[in-house]
Formats: C-alpha cells, structure tokens, sequence
C-alpha cells in the first residue's frame, strides 16, 4: 500500500517564525501535494509539484513556499507564521496529478501558531 | 480554478436508511470524481470514484452517480451502519490538481 510520512505530526510554533513541515513518500509517485484542513472545512490545496525541483501554486498560496528537492521529499515553509495558519496540514501523492489519479494523504501534521 | 460546492454540511440519518449527499462543480473540463472518507484524527481515504465516462457507479453500499450536463454528482449510502459515521469529501479534478467540497459530516443515529 502506498505510504506517505509526514512530520512533525505536531508542533507549536511562535507568530513570526519560521516552520518546515516535511513530507517523504515511497510510492514512486511523481505528483505531490500539501493541503490544509480547518476544523469544519474542507481540504484546500496549498502547493503542488510533478516533478523535483518544481512546485507549483494551489488555491491559497500566499504566505506559504514550497521545495521538492527530490522525487520522494516535498516540504512545506512558513516563513513568518501568523495565528491564520493554525490548522491540520495533509501532505499526499498521486500516479496520474489528478487525472483519474487517488490521492495517498499522509497522517497529517497539526500545527498550532500561538 | 476549479470550485466545488457540497451539500448538506451535516446530516443525521437513522441506522438502517439512506443517505445522500450532493455536489456541484464548475468546469466542464473536470473529468473525475472521487469520494473521499475521514474518520476522527484519520487522514482522508478514496472510497468511491467515477469517470466523466460513466453514470453510474456501484461499491457495495456506495453509489455514486453523475450528471455531466448539470455539472452535479451524488453519493449515496444504502443500508446505513455505525461505521458509516464520519466525514465525507467529494472532489473534482481540474488541470493537475483536485479539488474537495467543504465536506458533509454524516451521523448515523441507532
């Protein structure tokens, strides 16, 4: 089955710093994406990549960078972490970037900014 | 980009009944559709899906349908159990990428 590992699973960070959160996967997928969850919501797509060295923007990506330095590693960066940003974020990879492709989400990191 | 809306937020059903759950997207280019369940503190995981080539889509207790036309697509659970009991996101791709309605929190009442 595919596996998709995130960390950290938790974590609380200050407002203005700074917060990597990672995601490795084995699948030897080619697409990766990072998603937020607020309680209540739905998932909404921050960044994605479909191939290393290449991201691209999703829906809500201000105040968020991304890095895929290897086909496997796709990180997400808070440069400055604001109070908004506390949420639930879920790392997945797919086969197909969508095109009738599942998505493999990882356990999710939840991440709180006081 | 792609949008896609979902209806109700929250629905109770008895053990037993159906239950339907309902979205909408935009882009007529969107061409599959996956349903996605979450349990409490559990990631998202593909219980359903279908293709713009298809209607209808049966899983066991799970149907899925859609209307192409009316850009609309359904998932209905038969014969709801406790274990029912959970999130329920639909989805629609869009040009590399998928995107989720708001979600439908479904209680299955004894």
């Amino acid at each position: 089955e595919a596996a998709v590992t995130q960390s950290p699973r938790s974590k609380v960070a200050v407002t203005g710093g700074k917060v990597t959160l990672s995601c490795h996967q084995t699948n030897n997928h080619d697409y990766m994406y990072w998603y937020r969850q607020d309680t209540g919501h739905g998932l909404r797509l921050i960044h994605y990549s479909y191939v290393a060295d290449s991201t691209e923007k999703g829906d809500i990506p201000d105040g968020y960078k991304a890095s895929r330095p290897s086909q496997e590693n796709f990180s997400l960066i808070l440069e400055l972490a604001s109070l908004s940003q506390t949420a639930v974020y879920f790392c997945a990879s797919s086969d197909w970037g969508g095109y009738t492709g599942q998505l493999y989400f990882g356990e999710g990191s939840k991440l709180t900014v006081l | 980009g792609e949008q896609v809306e979902q209806l109700p937020s929250i629905l109770r059903v008895q053990e037993g009944s159906s239950a339907s759950i309902n979205c909408s997207y935009e882009d007529s280019a969107s061409n599959y559709f996956p349903w996605y369940k979450q349990e409490p503190g559990e990631n998202p995981k593909l219980i359903i899906d279908i293709r713009s080539n298809m209607e209808r889509k049966q899983i066991q207790e799970l149907i899925v349908l859609l209307d192409k036309k009316a850009k609309r697509f359904s998932l209905h659970i038969t014969d709801t159990q406790p274990g029912d009991s959970a999130m329920y996101f639909c989805a629609a791709d869009g040009n590399e990428k998928i995107t989720f309605g708001a979600g439908t929190k479904l209680t299955i009442k004894p």
